[in-house]
């Protein structure tokens, strides 16, 4: 199976900060990651797919990058809105897997 | 509008069994992969399985945590799709999503996720 490794998993920001999260495969996943976000008692919501293609309606803040085993999510200008917890998903080989999460909190 | 909507979770027993179903509007279930992602209370997200498109025949795909306990199918007729559980386990007490995969690289679309509490 396909590890996938979040870090940091918590990470505290303010509104303004430019934070970047990284998730790393244990094994190459070419560009088959895609990035969710979720709210406490709500579905995930796609943010990127394909490691760095911005999901229709997500704002432009948030961008994606990297192949093979490492990828990194950043948003640019941190919003009140923003502050969730962030999984990356590999669909690269079964089973699916996601990384462990990282909460966004505000400082 | 594209919306998929879960039901039948509810309190099981252990070693018993439960139904979830998913009522997919506004598309045509049978032309998407269809997975059932789960999120146990305070844990992450954990993939349970897929059914394939009518184009690949609906074949399956499972977690080799439910492999063999649980199975998924589908009724074109209703655009719906169903997890049938088994042999529940006190460990799969989770919200359980139905979710429409596009172009096998993502998820789009998901369900407001069910509740299934497996106690005694």
């Amino acid at each position: 199976d396909i590890q996938l490794t979040q870090s940091p998993s918590f990470l505290s920001a303010s509104v303004g900060d430019r934070v970047t999260i990284t998730c790393r495969a244990s094994q190459g996943i070419s560009s088959y990651l895609a990035w969710y976000q979720q709210k406490p008692r709500k579905a995930p919501k796609l943010l990127i797919y394909v490691a760095s293609t911005l999901q229709s309606g997500v704002p432009s803040r948030f961008s994606g990058s990297g192949s093979g085993t490492e990828f990194t999510l950043t948003i640019s200008s941190l919003q009140p809105e923003d502050f969730a917890t962030y999984y990356c998903q590999q669909l690269n080989s079964f089973p699916i897997t996601f990384g462990q999460g990282t909460r966004l909190e505000i400082k | 509008e594209v919306q998929l909507v879960e039901s039948g979770g509810g309190l099981g027993q252990p070693g018993g069994s439960l139904r979830l179903s998913c009522a997919a509007s506004g598309f045509s279930a049978s032309d998407h992969h269809m997975d059932w992602v789960r999120q146990a209370p305070g844990k992450g997200l954990e993939w349970v399985g897929r059914t394939r498109n009518k184009a690949n025949s609906y074949t399956t795909e499972y977690a080799a945590s439910v492999k063999g306990r649980f199975t998924i199918s589908r009724d074109d007729s209703k655009n719906s799709l169903y997890l049938q559980m088994n042999s529940l386990k006190t460990e799969d007490t989770a919200v359980y999503y139905c979710v429409r995969v596009e172009g096998s690289t993502r998820i789009d679309c998901w369900g407001q996720g069910t509740l299934v509490t497996v106690s005694s």
